[in-house]
Protein backbone atom coordinates (compact mmCIF):
# COMPACT_ATOMS: atom_id res chain seq x y z
CA UNK A 1 0.00 0.00 0.00
CA UNK A 2 2.79 2.22 -0.73
CA UNK A 3 1.46 5.93 -1.85
CA UNK A 4 4.44 6.68 -4.00
CA UNK A 5 5.67 6.11 -7.86
CA UNK A 6 8.74 6.10 -8.77
CA UNK A 7 10.50 4.72 -12.17
CA UNK A 8 12.01 0.93 -11.34
CA UNK A 9 15.60 2.03 -12.45
CA UNK A 10 17.48 5.17 -13.66
CA UNK A 11 20.78 5.29 -15.07
CA UNK A 12 23.52 7.91 -14.01
CA UNK A 13 27.15 9.08 -15.12
CA UNK A 14 29.70 9.12 -12.13
CA UNK A 15 30.15 12.88 -11.16
CA UNK A 16 26.58 14.05 -12.54
CA UNK A 17 24.24 15.14 -11.03
CA UNK A 18 21.78 12.22 -10.30
CA UNK A 19 17.61 13.49 -10.51
CA UNK A 20 15.64 11.06 -8.42
CA UNK A 21 11.89 11.77 -9.58
CA UNK A 22 8.51 10.49 -7.10
CA UNK A 23 4.97 11.25 -7.30
CA UNK A 24 3.19 11.16 -4.61
CA UNK A 25 -0.38 13.14 -5.72
CA UNK A 26 -2.61 11.51 -2.62
CA UNK A 27 -0.28 12.77 0.00
CA UNK A 28 -2.31 14.42 2.84
CA UNK A 29 -1.20 17.71 4.51
CA UNK A 30 0.71 16.67 7.40
CA UNK A 31 2.62 13.50 5.65
CA UNK A 32 6.14 13.90 5.36
CA UNK A 33 8.42 12.78 2.30
CA UNK A 34 11.33 10.39 3.23
CA UNK A 35 13.77 9.50 0.99
CA UNK A 36 15.87 5.72 1.82
CA UNK A 37 18.34 4.12 -0.11
CA UNK A 38 19.54 0.28 0.03
CA UNK A 39 22.89 -0.47 -1.19
CA UNK A 40 22.91 -4.07 -1.94
CA UNK A 41 22.90 -6.41 1.32
CA UNK A 42 22.86 -3.67 3.73
CA UNK A 43 20.49 -2.38 5.80
CA UNK A 44 18.01 0.53 4.25
CA UNK A 45 20.25 4.44 5.05
CA UNK A 46 17.98 7.57 5.24
CA UNK A 47 18.66 9.95 3.24
CA UNK A 48 16.66 13.24 3.93
CA UNK A 49 13.14 14.27 4.20
CA UNK A 50 10.80 17.46 4.03
CA UNK A 51 7.56 18.58 4.48
CA UNK A 52 7.07 21.38 1.73
CA UNK A 53 9.80 23.62 1.57
CA UNK A 54 13.15 22.51 -0.09
CA UNK A 55 15.75 20.00 2.08
CA UNK A 56 19.45 19.70 1.74
CA UNK A 57 21.93 17.81 3.66
CA UNK A 58 25.39 16.72 3.41
CA UNK A 59 24.21 13.39 0.75
CA UNK A 60 21.44 14.66 -1.04
CA UNK A 61 18.83 17.89 -1.74
CA UNK A 62 14.97 17.28 -1.81
CA UNK A 63 13.07 19.41 -4.02
CA UNK A 64 9.08 19.62 -3.52
CA UNK A 65 6.55 20.79 -5.68
CA UNK A 66 4.44 23.42 -4.27
CA UNK A 67 1.35 21.53 -4.45
CA UNK A 68 3.67 18.62 -2.60
CA UNK A 69 2.27 16.26 -5.17
CA UNK A 70 5.78 15.23 -6.59
CA UNK A 71 9.08 15.66 -5.12
CA UNK A 72 12.45 15.00 -6.64
CA UNK A 73 15.99 13.52 -5.01
CA UNK A 74 18.78 15.07 -6.03
CA UNK A 75 22.75 13.74 -5.67
CA UNK A 76 24.85 16.57 -6.89
CA UNK A 77 28.13 14.97 -7.41
CA UNK A 78 26.71 10.94 -8.34
CA UNK A 79 29.43 8.28 -7.52
CA UNK A 80 29.66 4.60 -8.15
CA UNK A 81 28.94 4.47 -4.38
CA UNK A 82 25.51 5.73 -4.75
CA UNK A 83 24.42 2.83 -7.04
CA UNK A 84 21.45 1.20 -5.11
CA UNK A 85 17.68 1.46 -4.73
CA UNK A 86 16.17 4.28 -3.48
CA UNK A 87 12.99 4.63 -1.81
CA UNK A 88 10.28 7.85 -1.85
CA UNK A 89 8.15 7.26 1.11
CA UNK A 90 5.31 9.18 2.78
CA UNK A 91 5.31 9.26 6.07
CA UNK A 92 2.81 10.76 9.21
CA UNK A 93 3.84 10.61 12.91
CA UNK A 94 1.06 9.03 14.74
CA UNK A 95 2.40 9.69 18.11
CA UNK A 96 3.79 5.90 18.26
CA UNK A 97 2.15 4.23 15.93
CA UNK A 98 2.99 4.43 12.41
CA UNK A 99 5.02 2.77 10.29
CA UNK A 100 7.45 3.31 7.43
CA UNK A 101 6.04 1.25 4.66
CA UNK A 102 8.21 0.99 1.89
CA UNK A 103 7.46 0.05 -1.94
CA UNK A 104 9.47 -0.88 -4.96
CA UNK A 105 12.03 1.78 -5.14
CA UNK A 106 13.86 2.50 -8.16
CA UNK A 107 17.37 1.21 -8.97
CA UNK A 108 20.14 3.75 -9.29
CA UNK A 109 22.83 2.21 -11.40
CA UNK A 110 25.83 5.09 -11.13
CA UNK A 111 28.44 4.20 -14.26
CA UNK A 112 31.74 4.94 -14.54
CA UNK B 1 29.88 2.41 17.40
CA UNK B 2 27.23 0.75 15.96
CA UNK B 3 24.09 2.42 16.12
CA UNK B 4 21.88 -0.37 15.78
CA UNK B 5 23.99 -3.86 15.39
CA UNK B 6 22.45 -7.74 15.01
CA UNK B 7 23.28 -10.51 15.76
CA UNK B 8 24.01 -13.65 14.14
CA UNK B 9 24.53 -12.01 10.42
CA UNK B 10 24.01 -15.35 9.03
CA UNK B 11 21.82 -18.10 10.18
CA UNK B 12 21.47 -21.35 8.18
CA UNK B 13 19.36 -24.06 10.46
CA UNK B 14 16.72 -27.20 9.65
CA UNK B 15 13.24 -26.82 9.34
CA UNK B 16 11.50 -27.39 12.56
CA UNK B 17 14.44 -26.08 14.51
CA UNK B 18 13.73 -22.22 17.20
CA UNK B 19 15.83 -19.72 16.43
CA UNK B 20 16.62 -16.45 17.89
CA UNK B 21 17.98 -13.20 16.30
CA UNK B 22 19.17 -10.09 18.97
CA UNK B 23 19.06 -6.65 18.08
CA UNK B 24 20.62 -3.84 20.54
CA UNK B 25 20.69 -0.23 19.57
CA UNK B 26 22.81 2.46 21.68
CA UNK B 27 21.29 5.38 20.12
CA UNK B 28 18.61 6.39 23.25
CA UNK B 29 15.81 5.59 20.36
CA UNK B 30 12.55 4.92 21.91
CA UNK B 31 10.89 2.73 18.78
CA UNK B 32 12.63 -0.77 17.64
CA UNK B 33 11.36 -2.69 14.65
CA UNK B 34 11.21 -5.18 12.78
CA UNK B 35 11.16 -6.11 9.07
CA UNK B 36 12.02 -8.73 6.74
CA UNK B 37 13.04 -8.81 3.39
CA UNK B 38 12.14 -11.79 0.91
CA UNK B 39 14.04 -13.13 -2.04
CA UNK B 40 12.11 -10.36 -4.23
CA UNK B 41 13.58 -7.74 -2.16
CA UNK B 42 10.20 -6.51 -0.48
CA UNK B 43 10.35 -5.06 2.40
CA UNK B 44 8.07 -5.36 4.79
CA UNK B 45 7.56 -4.69 8.70
CA UNK B 46 6.61 -6.56 10.95
CA UNK B 47 7.01 -5.72 14.55
CA UNK B 48 7.46 -2.24 16.23
CA UNK B 49 7.53 -1.67 19.71
CA UNK B 50 7.67 1.53 21.80
CA UNK B 51 9.80 1.32 25.10
CA UNK B 52 8.70 -2.17 25.24
CA UNK B 53 5.31 -2.24 24.45
CA UNK B 54 4.38 -4.31 21.70
CA UNK B 55 2.85 -1.00 18.91
CA UNK B 56 2.44 -2.82 15.60
CA UNK B 57 2.20 -6.72 14.93
CA UNK B 58 1.67 -6.85 11.30
CA UNK B 59 -0.11 -10.13 10.85
CA UNK B 60 2.72 -12.41 11.20
CA UNK B 61 2.41 -15.87 12.10
CA UNK B 62 2.70 -16.47 16.32
CA UNK B 63 5.96 -18.71 15.26
CA UNK B 64 7.11 -15.15 15.35
CA UNK B 65 7.52 -14.04 19.13
CA UNK B 66 9.25 -10.73 19.64
CA UNK B 67 10.42 -10.06 23.09
CA UNK B 68 12.02 -6.38 24.32
CA UNK B 69 13.87 -6.59 27.48
CA UNK B 70 14.33 -3.16 27.87
CA UNK B 71 13.95 -0.13 25.22
CA UNK B 72 17.63 -0.86 23.77
CA UNK B 73 17.18 -4.32 22.43
CA UNK B 74 14.31 -6.28 20.61
CA UNK B 75 14.86 -10.00 19.95
CA UNK B 76 12.98 -12.07 17.28
CA UNK B 77 12.48 -15.63 18.23
CA UNK B 78 11.30 -18.05 15.66
CA UNK B 79 9.35 -21.48 16.35
CA UNK B 80 9.64 -24.46 14.21
CA UNK B 81 11.30 -22.51 11.43
CA UNK B 82 9.79 -23.38 8.00
CA UNK B 83 11.20 -22.72 4.36
CA UNK B 84 9.23 -19.69 3.78
CA UNK B 85 10.84 -18.03 6.82
CA UNK B 86 14.12 -17.88 4.93
CA UNK B 87 15.09 -13.81 4.22
CA UNK B 88 17.37 -11.30 5.24
CA UNK B 89 15.59 -10.29 9.08
CA UNK B 90 15.99 -6.10 9.60
CA UNK B 91 15.91 -4.13 13.16
CA UNK B 92 15.77 -0.65 13.03
CA UNK B 93 15.33 2.17 15.96
CA UNK B 94 13.82 5.33 15.59
CA UNK B 95 12.44 8.55 18.17
CA UNK B 96 8.96 7.75 19.31
CA UNK B 97 7.48 9.98 16.51
CA UNK B 98 9.70 7.99 13.81
CA UNK B 99 10.30 11.45 12.81
CA UNK B 100 14.15 12.27 11.34
CA UNK B 101 14.33 8.78 9.91
CA UNK B 102 14.71 5.28 10.86
CA UNK B 103 18.37 3.90 11.40
CA UNK B 104 18.27 -0.06 10.15
CA UNK B 105 21.12 -2.55 11.39
CA UNK B 106 22.59 -4.40 8.90
CA UNK B 107 20.66 -7.26 8.57
CA UNK B 108 20.36 -10.83 9.69
CA UNK B 109 20.08 -13.42 6.70
CA UNK B 110 18.27 -16.48 7.72
CA UNK B 111 18.37 -19.92 5.26
CA UNK B 112 15.78 -22.30 6.32
CA UNK B 113 17.06 -26.26 4.90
Amino acid sequence: DAKTTQPPSMDCAEGRAANLPCNHSTISGNEYVYWYRQIHSQGPQYIIHGLKNNETNEMASLIITEDRKSSTLILPHATLRDTAVYYCIVFQTQGGSEKLVFGKGMKLTVNP
Amino acid sequence: DTAVSQTPKYLVTQMGNDKSIKCEQNLGHDTMYWYKQDSKKFLKIMFSYNNKELIINETVPNRFSPKSPDKAHLNLHINSLELGDSAVYFCASSRRDGNYGYTFGSGTRLTVV
